[in-house]
């Protein structure tokens, strides 16, 4: 079956400093990968997403490239800011079976950056 | 415009007792998607929909949850002879459709077993 593996948190970095968390899947078919985020208090947010492999997401700073060699989807920021303290969940979908494009997602990693 | 919404956003029962949690999608998404978040299994998929119809049920996790949705919107989860395991926050999504579409999450109902 499928399944999802990312780094277990939390992570605490200082403002300004680089970020990476690491994801890594596997998967029968050929999915699409995504990030998540969860703000405090907040629900579940689409952060980016990569539909095919060496394509990159990116958004709001952040970046990830759909590896397939080595089924990673590493999750990048060049500077954090406070406001990016969150949870974030790797997850994938894959088109095929009867559940249509479920998301299957990785335990989450909460991340705390510092001022 | 309008986002998913879930009712209660908290809800608190006795162990055996039956819940229904509702969900309100987008309008006009047609893929409506059910999950658990809970801190012993993470965010796991319970079930999903394409319009009325649940192709696949075996996401969930005992014969005591049922989900239905009327009318290609509304959903309800149905959680009967509630146990403490059960306690967890129950996410809902919807997207336009079951494909390479985004999907889009409800804020949650939050479900405390007494």
């Amino acid at each position: 079956g499928n399944s999802v593996t990312q780094m277990e948190g939390p992570v605490t970095l200082s403002e300004e400093a680089f970020l990476t968390i690491n994801c890594t899947y596997t998967a029968t078919g050929y999915p699409s990968l995504f990030w998540y985020v969860q703000y405090p208090g907040e629900g579940l947010q689409l952060l980016l997403k990569a539909t095919k492999a060496d394509d990159k997401g990116s958004n709001k700073g952040f970046e990830a490239t759909y590896r397939k060699e080595t089924t990673s989807f590493h999750l990048e920021k060049g500077s954090v800011q406070v406001s990016d303290s969150a949870v974030y969940f790797c997850a994938l979908s894959d088109p095929g079976g009867n559940a249509g494009n479920m998301l299957t997602f990785g335990g989450g990693t909460r991340l705390m950056v510092k001022p | 415009g309008a986002g998913v919404s879930q009712s209660p956003s908290n809800k608190v029962t006795e162990k055996g007792k039956d819940v229904e949690l509702r969900c309100d999608p987008i309008s006009g998404h047609t893929a409506l998607y059910w999950y658990r978040q809970s801190l012993g299994q993470g965010l796991e998929f319970l079930i999903y929909f394409q319009g009325n119809s649940a192709p696949d049920k075996s996401g969930l996790p005992s014969d005591r949850f049922s989900a239905e949705r009327t009318g290609g919107s509304v959903s309800t989860l149905t959680i009967q002879r509630t146990q403490q395991e059960d306690s967890a926050v129950y996410l809902c999504a919807s997207s336009l459709a079951a494909g390479n579409y985004e999907q889009y999450f409800g804020p949650g109902t939050r479900l405390t077993v007494t």
